[in-house]
């Protein structure tokens, strides 16, 4: 059973870098094809996706948010970890991440955390 | 940057009824279109990968099809736990993008 966890602050000021965690089980980055993504949705908006790692340290980020994310894994602890600068109240919003192979798609999720970007 | 346009943006429907839902891409895709359902409160779920393929689990009222820059996700007889908002996504591109949502009220 494949599961994921989100981790991070709540409450972050604007100016800051969030950095979040995502803790998995079920699965491993020494899988070939295995990936983790980077979703967030601001309260009552769409889904936007912000970044995706591969087993083999494969990176790809949005265009729009590519300057301020930076995402990199550690496969012994089992986990992705997503970085922001420059945090803006725009940048509030649930954050999930979820697990991919090859495909993209995404058939496992985390529960989601929710970020408040707030002096 | 390629853009998921979604139509309609909302519906209203009963309990039994057909509903399908239509995701357009700027640029073409190919196959590479997934459907997810979100229910408030709650991450979203896989519905539909690579278009037509449905995820295991998932009930056979659901289906998807397209290909290219034109797809459509249709619910053959609408259950009251299908309530739901439901958005497409793509993943072609070495960026991936999802369409704007659908949400699928009761009438």
């Amino acid at each position: 059973q494949i599961t994921l966890k989100e981790s991070g602050p709540t409450l972050v000021k604007p100016t800051q870098t969030l950095t979040l965690t995502c803790t998995f089980s079920g699965f491993s980055f020494s899988t070939s094809g295995v990936g983790v993504g980077w979703i967030r949705q601001p309260p009552g908006k769409a889904l936007e996706w912000l970044a995706l790692i591969y087993w083999d340290n494969d990176k790809r980020y949005s265009p729009s948010l590519k300057s301020r994310l930076t995402i990199t894994k550690d496969t012994a602890k089992n986990q992705v970890i997503l970085t922001m600068t420059s945090v803006d109240p725009v940048d509030t919003g649930t954050y999930y991440c979820a697990h991919t192979q090859r495909s993209g798609s995404y058939s496992s999720w985390g529960q989601g955390t929710l970020v408040t970007v707030s002096s | 940057d390629i853009q998921m346009t979604q139509s309609p943006s909302s519906l209203s429907a009963s309990v039994g009824d057909r509903v399908t839902i239509t995701c357009r891409a700027s640029q073409i895709i190919n196959s590479y279109l997934n459907w997810y359902q979100q229910k408030p409160g709650k991450a979203p779920n896989l519905l539909i990968y690579a278009a037509s393929s449905l995820q295991s689990g998932v009930p056979s009222r659901f289906s998807g099809r397209g290909s290219g820059t034109d797809f459509t996700l249709t619910i053959s007889s609408l259950q009251p736990e299908d309530f739901a908002t439901y958005y497409c996504q793509q993943t072609y591109y070495v960026y991936q993008t999802f369409g704007q949502g659908t949400k699928v009220e009761i009438k």
